[in-house]
């Protein structure tokens, strides 16, 4: 098994619908993040979390919130999902200090339409 | 300014051959740097760390000029599976990664 596992793997939605993005990690890192990557803009972090109840707005968090469910469980989710929202998310993880770099999960491809 | 600049590519370059990538980033406070791999449309993964005095692992070695907040990689020998994007990456506020838009390499036969 994957040590950072992201659900779904390709998802299509509708414009205005709401969609939740999963991600769960056994490698017992504390800290979760999540990223969004488009073409040419490179990955750009949406929030992060340090522990279970630490919830960080990253740089481009409007429209998006999260939940950490446990230590091992970080969820991303679209409230009123949006065509300029299509693109690749990535969970990862870190122990602390981040001095080893991340672990990421596979992706999600979300299309909104 | 982005906070990590790298040029976006693409290198097309023969097997065998030498190649290098550049990367500058803005914040003089950072302590960890690192260079990450991604194929496309997969996740990112790390390819090396970068240390102050630089390093080398096999045919790829990363260096770093605190100075000019420069970071480089070079990779000797290139290999057709090789071709990749390298994402030049750098720590930010709060132990967070900033991460660049990557350089696009290809090697041809």
């Amino acid at each position: 098994d994957a040590d950072v596992t992201q659900t779904p793997r390709n998802r299509i939605t509708k414009t205005g619908k709401r969609i939740m993005l999963e991600c769960s990690q056994t490698k017992g890192h504390d800290r979760m993040y999540w990223y969004r990557q488009d073409p040419g803009l490179g990955l750009r972090l949406i929030y992060y979390s340090f522990d279970v109840k630490d919830i960080n707005k990253g740089e481009i968090s409007d429209g998006y919130s999260v939940s950490r469910q446990a230590q091992a469980k970080f969820s991303l989710s679209l409230e009123s999902a949006i065509p300029n929202q299509t693109a690749l998310y990535f969970c990862a993880t870190s122990d602390h200090p981040s001095g080893n770099g991340y672990t990421f999960g596979s992706g999600t491809r979300l299309t909104v339409v | 300014r982005k906070e990590v600049e790298q040029d976006p590519g693409p290198f097309n370059v023969p097997e065998g051959a030498t190649v290098a990538f550049n990367c500058t980033y803005s914040n003089s406070a950072s302590q960890s740097f690192f260079w990450y791999r991604q194929d496309c449309r997969k996740e990112p993964k790390l390819l090396m760390s970068v240390y102050s005095s630089g390093n080398e692992d096999g045919r790829f070695t990363a260096q770093l000029n605190r100075a000019s907040q420069y970071i480089s990689l070079l990779i000797r020998d290139s290999k057709l599976s090789d071709s990749a994007t390298y994402l030049c990456v750098v720590s930010g506020g709060y132990n967070k990664l900033i991460f660049g838009a990557g350089t696009r390499l290809a090697v041809h036969p």
